[in-house]
């Protein structure tokens, strides 16, 4: 079965804190993807990485940077010194043949970055 | 510049009644997909279509329906059969390719008069 856990349902940190946003997975497949989304207040979802399983090489652009790790089916999402602007609600997903091109969304987490 | 367009933003529905969510895209994506979220959750699939007149149900399909008769619009209509259809419906698209990343549009948000 394809299952995406955030266990995380909401995150309240101050501004130019650093915050991790956990994401665990599960599948069969060998061969799948991963992607984060991040979905501000005004409602659309945003791309923001997409990492497939023969990948696991960290990446980071700007402040954010992603930690893939086949051996614990993890791939968390950390923003090094958190902005106002960050504050939203992020979703990790998964796809994979199995998923026959669907992709399956964890259940997000809300980031608040106070002032 | 290209993206997915869903209109109304914002919708009220009567009970027994049927309305339908527009969305078009002019990104030359084969695949579409119609996303319920309620609040504090996340998304769940209820239609995609992969080809023009071809679609298929996802994890809540029921009381819903949809039509792909052009390649950039995959209307969603919500019929009085789905009790409970307040929410916020958001439409992805996405090249045929299982590793591409989808692009949402806007939402829009439904409520029951």
């Amino acid at each position: 079965a394809q299952k995406v856990t955030q266990a995380q349902t909401e995150i309240s940190v101050v501004e130019k804190e650093d915050v991790t946003l956990d994401c665990v997975y599960e599948t069969r497949d060998t061969t799948y993807y991963l992607f984060w989304y991040k979905q501000p207040p005004s409602g659309e979802l945003v791309f923001l990485i997409r990492r497939n399983s023969f990948d696991e090489q960290n990446e980071i652009s700007g402040r954010y940077s992603w930690n893939f790790q086949k051996s614990t089916s993890s791939f968390n999402f950390t923003i090094t010194a958190s902005q106002v602007v960050d504050s939203a609600v992020y979703f990790c997903a998964l796809s994979s043949y199995s998923s026959a091109s669907k992709i399956i969304f964890g259940s997000g987490t809300r980031l608040s970055i106070r002032p | 510049d290209g993206g997915i367009t869903q209109s109304p933003k914002y919708l009220f529905r009567k009970e027994g009644q049927n309305v339908t969510l527009s969305c078009e895209q002019n990104l030359n994506h084969d695949a579409m997909y119609w996303y319920r979220q309620d609040p504090g959750q996340g998304l769940r699939l209820i239609y995609y279509s992969q080809i023009v007149n071809d679609f298929q149900k996802g994890d809540i399909a029921e009381g819903y329906s949809v039509s792909r008769e052009k390649k950039e619009s995959f209307p969603l209509t919500v019929t009085s059969a789905q009790k409970n259809p307040t929410a916020f419906y958001l439409c992805a698209s996405s090249l045929y390719i299982l590793e591409q990343p989808q692009h949402f549009g806007d939402g829009t948000r439904l409520s029951i008069l």
